[in-house]
């Protein structure tokens, strides 16, 4: 399974853009990049999935390089809302017979912003 | 929101006391899940499920067993509580092998259990 690594913490303040980047190096050719954001007492909420290159939604932005090593998460304008852990998995097809999911979720990054 | 609904949503209970732990969806998906999370260990996978009575362990599944006897009920079972078992449970799910295996989970709200 492929271990990531992102920073604990990060700070920001309102309006900015704020960028983590979680490292997986042993990524494998079949795994998926996915992000998400927790808020306090509540479950994960699924933000956004890549694969390479750079995925777009409304929420957020995902950028891969071609090495996939590493991606990028960027939140655009934060809000004092966006004040949450946010979790970087690697995961992808296991076996077919089991099709199980046996995805890793680390200690995430706590981003907080400021007003 | 997916229909997840985790119950109860708290709970105390005393050391060596069984403890159920339940999740209902109204998606229809085949894929579910239950995880814990704990501070210092994000979270951890306990137990999941790829369909009706089909259940396979996860990284954390001592002192755990898990059934799932219709599509949109998956139970959580502690036989003997331990405080070692305190924690927060969380439910999860997904629609397809692809979306499961690729990361795309929808979570309930989770489960707060104390073991004293």
């Amino acid at each position: 399974l492929a271990k990531t690594t992102q920073p604990i913490s990060m700070d920001s303040y309102e309006g900015q853009e704020v960028n983590i980047t979680c490292s997986h190096n042993n990524i494998a050719t079949n795994d998926y990049i996915t992000w998400y954001q927790q808020f306090p007492s509540q479950g994960p909420r699924f933000i956004i999935q890549g694969y390479k290159t750079k995925v777009t939604n409304e929420v957020a932005s995902l950028f891969i390089p071609a090495d996939r090593k590493s991606s990028t998460l960027s939140l655009p304008r934060v809000s004092l809302s966006d004040t949450a852990v946010y979790y970087c998995l690697v995961g992808g097809l296991l076996e077919i017979k089991a099709a199980g999911n046996k995805l890793t979720f680390g200690g995430g990054t706590r981003v907080l912003v400021k007003p | 929101d997916a229909g997840i609904t985790q119950s109860p949503r708290h709970k105390v209970t005393e050391t060596g006391t069984p403890v159920t732990l339940r999740c209902h969806q109204t998606e229809n998906h085949r894929y579910m899940y239950w995880y814990r999370q704990d501070p210092g260990h994000g979270l951890r996978l306990i137990h999941y499920s790829y369909g009706v009575k089909d259940t396979d362990k996860g990284e954390v599944s001592d002192g755990y067993s898990v059934s799932r006897s219709k599509t949109e009920d998956f139970l959580l079972t502690l036989e003997s509580a331990t405080s070692s078992q305190t924690s927060v449970y969380f439910c999860a799910i997904s629609e397809s092998s692809y979306r499961a295996v690729t990361g795309e989970l929808f979570f309930g709200e989770g489960s707060r259990l104390t073991v004293l």
